[in-house]
């Protein structure tokens, strides 16, 4: 079975410009958590989504938005990039509500020149 | 909030010694559970284990164990004779979701196990 993909796995944009990562569950997974991870630290939790709808939000500028599509995929936005938005993105998917654990994908490496 | 503390950023041992790495944590929740991830280079987190916050009996997978401590806010992982492939960085992670996700992370702690 394959597990969460993410794409792409390498982008580099400029400065003020926009970008979106892309996430796809486990199958039968339909909750989506997006990670933002610079480099040398901890992931820090951007958005959960839940059968469509956002369930949580860490604490990130509203450059940051996300949705998920009927078929549970997920898409991460960010507006108007800035150099510390240089980061790994990690994408992971449950079986939330169940009692199971999360899993990662392999992220997406942005890099903001 | 909730906050998670990996105090050893990085710990370097020869094959075959044991390890542990330390993760202190806090919460006002009653109901919460603890992990600890593995992200090898690749960059993929991988899932090693989940702990209630009921439930502080010890656990042994392999030479892996976990040892939980309420009373001292502690769930540290001992790796028992210590291999190359061990090699990577540790995560503990905080949720008060069981299936967790929402997990608030630890820095990390960057594991060489040298042959």
């Amino acid at each position: 079975d394959a597990g969460v993909t993410q794409s792409p796995t390498h982008l580099i944009k400029t400065r003020g410009q926009h970008v979106t990562l892309r996430c796809s569950p486990i199958s039968g997974h339909k909750s989506v958590s997006w990670y933002q991870q610079v480099l040398g630290q901890g992931p820090q939790f951007i958005f959960q989504y839940y059968e469509k709808e956002e369930r949580g939000r860490g604490n990130f500028p509203d450059r940051f938005s996300a949705r998920q599509f009927p078929n549970y995929s997920s898409e991460l936005n960010v507006n108007a990039l800035l150099l510390g938005d240089s980061a790994l993105y990690l994408c992971a998917s449950s079986l939330f509500p169940r009692n199971t654990e999360a899993f990662f994908g392999q992220g997406t490496r942005l890099t903001v020149v | 909030a909730q906050k998670v503390t990996q105090a050893q950023t990085e710990i370097s041992v020869v094959e075959k010694e044991d390890v542990t790495l330390d993760c202190v944590y806090e919460t006002r929740d009653t109901t919460y559970y603890l992990f600890w991830y593995k992200q090898p280079p690749s960059g993929e987190l991988v899932f090693l284990i989940r702990r209630n916050s009921f439930d502080e009996q010890n656990e042994i997978s392999g030479r892996y164990s976990w040892n939980f401590q309420k009373s001292t806010s502690s769930f540290n992982f001992t790796i028992t004779a210590s291999q190359v492939v061990d090699s990577a960085v540790y995560f503990c992670a905080l949720s008060e979701d069981n299936a967790g996700n929402m997990l608030t992370f630890g820095g990390g702690t960057r594991l060489m196990v040298k042959p």
